[in-house]
């Protein structure tokens, strides 16, 4: 498969609790997004790496969560002292150029207890 | 700061009909306009419109943009069970690194 993968696929944590996720974007894109989406919206944008830069962290990313990107492949998501309100799809997506679609993984679904 | 607005909401239709959905938006420097069907989980790339007037068509389903009145449409003709999904609309802006901003989806049932 030589999509979006995103792992994992579900993820259950009580709150307060770290929590990690992984994207591995499509293998030739240098442009990585992370979107959140909640039951009847859209998805929202979260942060953005070209390469392992990232250009652009959106005012819904509190303090309490962090992006990497550390090569310019896989980038992690990881949300600290996790709340009821963090409960969501996280979506990862990549593109090639500026101009060209994204491609998204099938997500990760947090719920926290 | 960019907006899309989808509309409607929510629709139901029967099987063989045909369908309008509407997205209008407001971005500095538009640089593209993409449609989405999401299903369950992840959205799949349907269209890119950059231009106006301009017919993007993929079996039964098309799509136009009007870059003057800042909106696009996508029909869905002779629908089936199988388009029920939530369609989004969402537009990139020629400025800087800016992302995809999506609009709020309209949810489509069909039923047979």
């Amino acid at each position: 498969d030589t999509g979006v993968s995103q792992d994992p696929r579900h993820k259950i944590t009580k709150r307060g609790q770290n929590v990690t996720f992984r994207c591995d974007p499509i293998s030739e894109h240098n442009r990585l997004y992370w979107y959140r989406q909640t039951l009847g919206q859209g998805p929202e944008f979260l942060t953005y790496f070209q390469n392992e830069a990232q250009l652009e962290k959106s005012r819904l990313l509190s303090d309490r969560f962090s992006a990497e990107r550390p090569k310019g492949s896989f980038s992690t998501l990881e949300i600290q002292r996790t709340e009821q309100g963090d409960s969501a799809m996280y979506l990862c997506a990549s593109s090639n150029q500026l101009n060209t679609e994204a491609f998204f993984g099938q997500g990760t679904r947090l719920t926290v207890v | 700061e960019d907006k899309v607005v989808q509309s409607p909401l929510s629709l139901v239709v029967h099987e063989g009909d045909t369908v309008t959905l509407n997205c209008s938006y407001e971005v500095t420097n538009f640089r593209s306009l993409l449609w989405y069907k999401q299903e369950k989980k992840a959205p799949t790339f349907l269209f890119m419109l950059t231009s106006s007037g301009i017919e993007k068509k993929s079996g039964r389903l098309s799509s136009i943009l009007d870059k003057k009145e800042l909106f696009s449409i996508l029909n869905i003709t002779a629908t089936q069970t199988g388009d029920s999904a939530v369609y989004l609309c969402a537009v990139r802006s020629n400025s800087g690194n800016t992302p995809l901003v999506f609009g709020k989806g309209t949810r489509l049932s069909v039923i047979a």
